[in-house]
This record gives C-alpha cells, sequence and structure tokens, in this order.
C-alpha cells in the first residue's frame, strides 16, 4: 500500500530539547516537503527537497532543519524548539514539479 | 507577494443544497492550482489540480473550475459525507519558487442532513 508515514504522531517537548520527526515515503517520489498548520494561517510550507542532498527553504524555514540522505526519507529538525513552533505538522510527497501531493497523517507538537 | 485567499471560512448547507467555495489568488506566474480536501485529524486529500484559464475538472459532486484570478469548488446536491475542510494551493511559474507551494486557510464544509 503506498502510504506517507510520520513518527511521532503525538508529542510534547520542552523549550529547548532537541527533538526529530521522521517522515517516510514507499512512493520512489522524488519531492517532499514539510508542512506546518496553525488556525487561520492554513498550511504554510517550511522547507522542500527536489531529491536526495538537495533540499530549499519555504515560507517558514526558521527554526528547522532538515536532511534528505535516502529518497524515502526526510526527517524534520527542530535543534532547540520553543513554544511558537507548537503546531500541526505535515509531510508530503509528490512525483514532480506541477504535481498533486500525498500527504501523511501529521504530527501534533506542543512545546512548553 | 504570493497569496491565495479562500471564502467564505465556513459553510453550512442542507444535504441537497448547492453551492460554491471560492479562492482568489495572486502569484507571479500561474503553475498550477490544487484542491484538496481534509477530513478532521487527518492529512489533506488530493482533489484536482488546474493549470489554465477556463480549465474544469469533475468529480462526482465536485466541479472546479479556474479563472485568471479565482477558482470555484462547485458543489452540487451535497451529501452529509462532504462534509470536510476544503482547501486550495498555488504553485508559482518562477524560477526561484516553482517548488513552493502557497496554501490558503480552507472552507470549513457542514452538511446537514
Amino acid at each position: 500500500e503506498a502510504q506517507v508515514t510520520q513518527n511521532p504522531r503525538y508529542l510534547i517537548t520542552v523549550t529547548g530539547k532537541k527533538l526529530t520527526v521522521t517522515c517516510s515515503q514507499n512512493m520512489n517520489h522524488e519531492y517532499m516537503s514539510w508542512y506546518r498548520q496553525d488556525p487561520g494561517l492554513g498550511l504554510r510550507q517550511i522547507y522542500y527537497s527536489m531529491n536526495v542532498e538537495v533540499t530549499d527553504k519555504g515560507d517558514v524555514p526558521e527554526g528547522y532543519k532538515v536532511s534528505r540522505k535516502e529518497k524515502r526519507n526526510f526527517p524534520l529538525i527542530l535543534e532547540s524548539p520553543s513554544p511558537n513552533q507548537t503546531s500541526l505538522y505535515f509531510c508530503a510527497t509528490g512525483t514532480g514539479l506541477a504535481d498533486e501531493q500525498y500527504f501523511g497523517p501529521g504530527t501534533r507538537l506542543t512545546v512548553t | 507577494e504570493d497569496q491565495v485567499t479562500q471564502s467564505p471560512e465556513a459553510l453550512r448547507l442542507q444535504e441537497g443544497e448547492s453551492s460554491s467555495l471560492n479562492c482568489s489568488y495572486t502569484v507571479s506566474g500561474l503553475r498550477g492550482l490544487f484542491w484538496y480536501r481534509q477530513d478532521p485529524g487527518k492529512g489533506p486529500e488530493f482533489l484536482f489540480t488546474l493549470y489554465s484559464a477556463g480549465e474544469e475538472k469533475e468529480k462526482e459532486r465536485l466541479k472546479a473550475t479556474l479563472t485568471k484570478k479565482e477558482s470555484f469548488l462547485h458543489i452540487t446536491a451535497p451529501k452529509p459525507e462532504d462534509s470536510a475542510t476544503y482547501l486550495c494551493a498555488v504553485q508559482a511559474r518562477g524560477i526561484y519558487n516553482f517548488n513552493k507551494f502557497y496554501f490558503g486557510s480552507g472552507t470549513k464544509l457542514n452538511v446537514k442532513p
């Protein structure tokens, strides 16, 4: 079954404690992306990757890091989380440049 | 600045009462406009892609249309299972931002039986 998986699904942490949210896809897609979703603001793109070792900033990259060492994985790293990073995070994948995206189930992060 | 605005924020319909959702956009050259459906607690699910003004796409009770400044998602004779949040997104054509996607904040549709 084609799917995008994210882990963990729920996370409560404290300010400054480094964390990683994993994203994995089994569709052999080249394009992967991270979004955060906040009430009234919609989905905002954090980072995206066109292929292995190729990543670039989206609209709200501050406070986040990503890496793409393998085609199937695209982890999101928060080196020093702050309360304003409390949000619902989605990983998405796509086949190409102008194409629909397939979203993971989401990770709800709370930073206290 | 690339921007997507959806209206209304929320829409309540009776079963069978047709209506339209609006997505207006400003983008430096449109590469594609996308509609997604999002159910509570889940990730967005792809519905349609539109590429040029005048294009239309249909799927069951949903029909998406595109002009140079906006897109409409028409819902004909909706059923309670159509209740969800509908998201619009655009992809710009520019050299430096064609891999970026800009989403609206969505329209929450509630269809009552």
